[in-house]
């Protein structure tokens, strides 16, 4: 057990539809990562945030959307879906601000039917 | 920017065979390197890190990595492979360039015959 949450863990839904994935961090990480793992890409960097701050980017889609609250839990809200965002979705979380370990909760899978 | 290439996507070897796992790097800055392992519906857990300091480094499960800056590489080995090792293994460099961003290879999974 790493210590991150995700909920949900599988998410069926439609094209054109918007879900939002939630990620509780390590108790004390103050940075959140989100990736995105499918077959044809790989695992894609998205989006990192830093106590509730965007610290970097990746290629992150502009229909996809994230934010981390004061309470250091995350959210990636993904709108206007399409079969290709079928998906298993990381949150990772860590210590440090980016040279330490990354620790991975168990993924988000979507569907989109 | 940075960016990782794993030579192969599937490596297989017999148990208690030698295990190397190759990994390239690019980075403008001096990077800090990673190697996980993604267990089958499981997240990523870390195997081994390279920061500074020491550029042999060992991981855990009897698995080690070198840094070699002269040829940008941090190739993954041990010295004999179980059958518990047959995972997908993932190289990943993160560097500071105003931001960090952890970028992932594409992944090698190993396969361990008896």
């Amino acid at each position: 057990d790493s210590g991150v949450t995700q909920t949900p863990k599988h998410l069926i839904t439609a094209t054109g539809q918007r879900v939002t994935l939630r990620c509780s961090p390590r108790s004390g990480d103050l940075s959140v990562y989100w990736y995105q793992q499918s077959l044809d890409q790989g695992l894609q960097f998205l989006i990192h945030y830093y106590n509730g701050e965007e610290r970097a980017k990746g290629n992150i889609l502009e229909r996809f959307s994230a934010q981390q609250f004061p309470d250091l839990h995350s959210e990636l809200n993904l709108s206007s879906l399409e079969l290709g965002d079928s998906a298993l979705y990381f949150c990772a979380s860590s210590a440090t601000f980016g040279t330490g370990e990354l620790f991975f909760g168990e993924g988000s899978r979507l569907t989109v039917l | 920017a940075q960016s990782v290439t794993q030579l192969g996507s599937h490596v297989s070897v017999s148990e208690g065979a030698l295990v190397l796992l190759r990994c390239n790097y690019s980075s403008s800055v001096p990077p800090y390197l990673f190697w996980y392992v993604q267990y089958p519906n499981q997240g990523l857990q870390l195997l081994l890190k390279y920061t500074t300091g020491a550029t042999l480094v060992k991981g855990i499960n009897g698995f080690e990595a070198e840094f070699k800056k002269s040829e940008t590489s941090f190739h993954l080995t041990k010295p004999s492979a179980h059958m518990s090792d047959a995972a997908e293994y993932f190289c990943a460099v993160s560097a500071n360039t105003g931001g960090f961003k952890t970028i992932f290879g594409a992944g090698t999974r190993l396969f361990v015959k008896a």
